[in-house]
């Protein structure tokens, strides 16, 4: 079954330091997300990508966050200046364009 | 802004029986819901969806069910299995071009066996 791939895991950081999460999209998908979920709270919405272009993002996906496809098969997430809240657990999804996407099994970023 | 809520943190179940996972929306304009089971460290799997316009889906052992005049949705699981045990997460999606999802905030399922 197809699958949305994140790389890494689990990725420490320094506080101040950029980090770039990576994700592999399912081939034929179209809309890109991502999500994030700080420990014990809910998923929350970042960002939505289509056509090479963010569709919509929230208030959380303030300027120290980009989001780019740079290659056609890859979707990535930066954040410039890494800050301790923003630990959490990041997830990829895609999707075609219906109500359900599939999400990948996240990246665990720590912020020290 | 909580617009989806799981007011139960969490349940326990016997195996073989019913479980009852809720929640509760505030948006009219949601036109789809979704039920989304997370392991931990793994991402949100989906389960199972339901649109504005019908009031119960069935799949398998689940079932979920909408009252749109309560705002309210549940998902049945019947009978109960051990792997069922996870988190268990509402969502609820904006029509449109984005698709965005709004998530409770989940129910962890324990099922006894």
């Amino acid at each position: 079954e197809p699958e949305v791939t994140q790389t890494p895991s689990h990725q420490v950081t320094q506080m101040g330091q950029e980090v770039i999460l990576r994700c592999v999209p399912i081939s034929n998908h179209l809309y890109f997300y991502w999500y994030r979920q700080i420990l014990g709270q809910k998923v929350e919405f970042l960002v939505s990508f289509y056509n090479n272009e963010i569709s919509e993002k929230s208030e959380i996906f303030d300027d120290q966050f980009s989001v780019e496809r740079p290659d056609g098969s890859n979707f990535t997430l930066k954040i410039r200046s890494t800050k301790l809240e923003d630990s959490a657990m990041y997830f990829c999804a895609s999707g075609t364009g219906s109500y359900g996407y599939t999400f990948g099994s996240g990246t665990r970023l720590t912020v020290v | 802004d909580q617009q989806v809520k799981q007011n139960s943190p969490s349940l326990s179940v016997q195996e073989g029986r019913i479980s009852i996972l809720n929640c509760d929306y505030t948006n009219s304009m949601f036109d789809y819901f979704l039920w989304y089971k997370k392991y931990p460290a793994e991402g949100p799997t989906f389960l199972i969806s339901i649109s504005s316009i019908k009031d119960k889906n069935e799949d398998g052992r689940f079932t979920v069910f909408l009252n749109k005049s309560a705002k309210h949705l549940s998902l049945h699981i019947v009978p109960s299995q051990p792997g069922d045990s996870a988190v268990y997460f509402c969502a609820a999606r904006y029509g449109g071009a984005t698709n965005k999802l709004i998530f409770g905030t989940g129910t962890l399922l324990a099922v006894q066996p």
